[in-house]
């Protein structure tokens, strides 16, 4: 069985504030995948990275960072001078080699960003 | 964006009436998948599908039943709604790269069964 947990149900910042958002996971499988969404309030599930279990390199995308460690189980993401544009529900979520083609989903984090 | 359309968008129905949502893609993926979204659950499978006319479980497919007549079409159907299927359905494709190819996502309809 595989397991995303996303202890953070809601975070609140003023904007320009660094945010980190944390995603621990569980699974048996050597080669695994993982994954982070973006839900704006208009409802869409907006891509934005995925990791495979070979790849512990961690990624810079302008303001966005990820940080994957294969010791503690974790692929966190960090907002660096964060925006209002940047309020949503972020989900963290993991695809095992042997989850058939289950995709788990943690729970999310509301992210906040204030003026 | 990938090419995803999900019909309708929103719906509200009562409860032992049969409902179908439909999902249109126009990327030509092969997989197609139908998730639900409740407060604190994150989006879990309810089946998906791997080519036309093959489909499989997920992991709360109790309740739905899916079809896959079309490439571009896949369909999810309550036979007989009930309150707690009350909830956001996304549909989502991907293509065969693999077990990690990533699922990109329409836009959702909410359903609201009283």
């Amino acid at each position: 069985a595989q397991k995303v947990t996303q202890a953070q149900t809601e975070i609140s910042v003023v904007e320009k504030e660094d945010v980190t958002l944390d995603c621990v996971y569980e699974t048996r499988d050597t080669t695994y995948y993982l994954f982070w969404y973006k839900q704006p309030p208009s409802g869409e599930l907006v891509f934005l990275i995925r990791r495979n279990s070979f790849d512990e390199q961690n990624e810079i995308s302008g303001r966005y960072s990820w940080n994957f460690q294969k010791s503690t189980s974790s692929f966190n993401f960090t907002i660096t001078a964060s925006q209002v544009v940047d309020s949503a529900v972020y989900f963290c979520a993991l695809r095992g080699e042997n989850a058939g083609n289950m995709l788990t989903f943690g729970g999310g984090t509301r992210l906040m960003v204030k003026p | 964006d990938a090419g995803i359309t999900q019909s309708p968008r929103h719906k509200v129905t009562e409860t032992g009436t049969p409902v179908t949502l439909r999902c249109h893609q126009t990327e030509n993926h092969r997989y197609m998948y139908w998730y639900r979204q409740d407060p604190g659950h994150g989006l879990r499978l309810i089946h998906y599908s791997y080519g036309v006319k093959d489909t499989d479980k997920g992991e709360v497919s109790d309740g739905y039943s899916v079809s896959r007549s079309k490439t571009e079409d896949f369909l999810l159907t309550l036979e007989s709604a009930t309150s707690s299927q009350t909830s956001v359905y996304f549909c989502a494709i991907s293509s065969p790269e693999g077990v990690g190819e990533t699922q990109y996502f329409g836009p959702g309809t909410r359903l609201l069964v009283l």
